[in-house]
């Protein structure tokens, strides 16, 4: 699993719902990052991180939380689920922004 | 921000053939990347090669950053290739970011 670990795999959700994608490292790297592949396409930056207490924006952020307390950790929120999130959420770690990015097996969620 | 245009969008091949994917990028990157996605879904980084040429097995990569063009040489295809493989790029200064392209489907035919 690339040293990263994403839970759950799967999840189904309602419109206007909330919940958090779960994403834990172990190489002690500082970048972390968030994507998601809408069907057919390639993969899209939400947030990102370079270390603990350390986030930005990427370039689809709206309706997403992120929060950074340890360098293991980088969780996803989704507040008001809409059908529009329904994609496959990826995270990601990196040693340094200029080495290459290891990937998570992915969660699929669905908003109904 | 930059974008990523990948070709061929979609190849098919009989097992054993070579193949050539290209990545253009409409402006200069200081941090390529090549993946491959498999058909459960999994993203495995292949080659980090902002610039010059590396190999890998039966894989290799070339960046020609002046250009900015990468290619992905695949030789002695498998059916284990099959899947889609991505390119994608980050500028100096906003190099935390990749962009990815929208990927070539390559299907390897036994």
């Amino acid at each position: 699993n690339a040293g990263v670990t994403q839970t759950p795999k799967f999840r189904i959700l309602k419109i206007g719902q909330s919940m958090t994608l779960q994403c834990a490292q172990d190489m002690n790297h500082n970048y972390m990052y968030w994507y998601r592949q809408d069907p057919g396409m390639g993969l899209k930056l939400i947030y990102y991180s370079v270390g603990a207490g350390i986030t930005d924006k990427g370039e689809v952020p709206n309706g997403y939380n992120v929060s950074r307390s340890t360098t293991e950790d980088f969780p996803l929120r989704l507040e008001l689920a809409a059908p529009s999130q329904t994609s496959v959420y990826f995270c990601a770690h990196a040693a340094w922004s200029n080495q290459p990015q290891h990937f998570g097996d992915g969660t699929r969620l669905s908003i109904l | 921000g930059i974008q990523v245009e990948q070709s061929p969008p979609d190849l098919i091949l009989q097992e054993g053939a070579n193949s050539t994917l290209r990545c253009n990028f409409s402006d200069s990157v200081n941090n390529l990347q090549w993946f491959h996605q498999n058909p459960w879904g999994q993203l495995i980084n292949l080659f980090y090669i902002p610039s010059g040429t590396k190999q890998n097995g039966r894989l290799s990569a070339t960046t020609v950053a002046t250009e900015r063009y990468s290619l992905l040489y695949i030789s002695s295809s498998q059916t284990t290739d099959s899947g889609v493989y991505f390119c994608a790029g980050g500028q100096a200064g906003s190099a935390r970011q990749l962009t990815f392209g929208s990927g070539t489907q390559l299907t390897v035919l036994p």
